[in-house]
């Protein structure tokens, strides 16, 4: 079935260094990526997405890459700050399908 | 303009009981989405409404059945409650595409539901 795998189940960066999270899709007609973050004890907030038909998208510190030839997208968040801990899923979607298919998530740990 | 709510907070049941969660989805949206979070790890799809319709079903029991009502608010209904369905509940509300919607969806706060 479909799947989405993310790596690393944990990530721990200096303040003000960069964090790369990496998802692999499993089924070929994704053409939907969204990327959450989740605090503790709070709900999932969507952060940034991405479509098929795009290979790169920016919001200020936070951006996402898509490579649909290795079905690989990837979170990139610069000049990390200590409010960016927290944990990372990753999700992928086809239009025949309505839910989303997550990833197991990322705790991202920043270092003061 | 009204998040995504849910009610209640918390819940605290006996096995074998039933209980009944309520969503009300962020204005404009007609789409609703139901998640079992269990400690530590992602959110898993338990079915979507959408038209009053159970239009998608993950891999949950009937145990969990589920309700939308004209004003696209939602019920989640879990009967004979297990130790294992204690989790956090999330619902999730979106546009539909047809009606000119993308595919974010935006998540309510939960609904902590423990079983002893």
């Amino acid at each position: 079935g479909e799947n989405v795998e993310q790596h690393p189940s944990t990530l721990s960066v200096q303040e003000g260094d960069s964090a790369v999270i990496k998802c692999t899709y499993s089924d070929s007609a994704s053409n939907y990526f969204p990327w959450y973050k989740q605090e503790l004890g709070k709900r999932p907030q969507l952060i940034i997405d991405i479509r098929s038909n795009v290979g790169e998208k920016k919001d200020q510190r936070i951006a996402v890459t898509l490579n649909k030839t290795a079905k690989h997208f990837s979170l990139h968040i610069t000049e990390t700050q200590p409010e960016d801990s927290a944990v990372y899923f990753c999700a992928s979607k086809r239009d025949s399908n309505y839910q989303l298919i997550w990833g197991a998530g990322t705790k991202l740990i920043i270092k003061p | 303009d009204a998040g995504v709510t849910q009610s209640p907070t918390h819940l605290i049941k006996t096995r074998g009981q039933q209980v009944t969660l309520r969503c009300s989805p962020k204005s404009g949206h007609d789409t609703v989405s139901w998640y079992q979070q269990a400690l530590g790890q992602g959110p898993q799809f338990i079915f979507q409404y959408y038209e009053e319709e159970e239009r998608q079903r993950g891999n949950f029991p009937d145990r969990f059945s589920g309700h939308q009502f004209p004003n696209y608010s939602s019920e989640l209904n879990v009967n004979a409650l297990l130790l294992g369905d204690s989790a956090l509940y999330l619902c999730a509300s979106s546009l539909d595409s047809r009606a000119g919607g993308g595919y974010e969806q935006y998540f309510g706060p939960g609904t902590r539901l423990t079983v002893t």
